[in-house]
């Protein structure tokens, strides 16, 4: 089955402890990237990546970090989090630009 | 500032009529545009695109405008049906410059019966 698996699903964790949200796809697509999800600001890109090894920032990159070591997987960084990183998580994936398959997200709650 | 928006929050439609939901863009440079759906605690779903050499797509249902001028998109679907209830989301950007993706606060359409 064609899918994007992120992993935790749920976390929660403190100020200043690094923390990776992996994600996997296992559809051989070449586009890969992230996004965060807040009340009344809808979707917003994190970090996107065309292909292995090459990456590029989105609209919201600051406090993230991100690596396409391999083509199925693109895991998130967190190296310092704090309180307002806390938020709903999505990895998506794609033939082509332009996400298509989302993973099912990561809620990260950061005290 | 916000370069995609969907003023509309909210929209309630009934069963077998048409929901249109639309999406202002304030950047000239972008050039392609994407809707997705949302249900809660799921993924978003890619529903349909549109790069700006075209003012019109259709997927079944799912018909998107675009009035390049105007700088508004619209998507239109018909009929709609319960399981349409979710939050659209809009999204642009200005591919021949950038794979950056902006999308806009979302609208949540109810269908109901």
């Amino acid at each position: 089955e064609a899918q994007v698996t992120q992993n935790p699903r749920y976390l929660i964790t403190v100020t200043g402890k690094k923390l990776t949200v992996t994600c996997s796809q296992n559809m051989n697509h070449e586009y890969m990237s992230w996004y965060r999800q807040d009340p009344g600001l809808g979707l917003r890109q994190i970090y996107y990546s065309m292909n292995v090894e090459v990456t590029d920032k989105g609209d919201v990159p600051e406090g993230y970090k991100v690596s396409r070591k391999e083509k199925r997987n693109f895991p998130l960084i967190l190296e310092s989090p704090s309180p307002n990183q806390t938020s709903l998580y999505f990895c998506a994936s794609s033939l082509s630009w332009g996400p298509q398959h989302f993973g099912d997200g990561t809620r990260l709650s950061i005290l | 500032d916000q370069q995609v928006k969907q003023n509309s929050p909210s929209l309630s439609v009934q069963e077998g009529r048409i929901s249109i939901l639309n999406c202002d863009y304030t950047n000239s440079m972008f050039d392609y545009f994407l809707w997705y759906k949302k249900y809660p605690a799921e993924g978003p779903t890619f529903l349909i695109s549109i790069s700006s050499i075209k003012d019109k797509n259709e997927d079944g249902r799912f018909t998107v405008f675009l009035n390049k001028s105007a700088k508004h998109l619209s998507l239109h679907i018909v009929p709609s049906q319960p399981g349409d209830s979710a939050v659209y989301f809009c999204a642009a950007s200005a591919k021949r410059n950038t794979d950056k993706l902006i999308f806009g606060t979302g609208t949540r359409l109810q269908v109901f019966p």
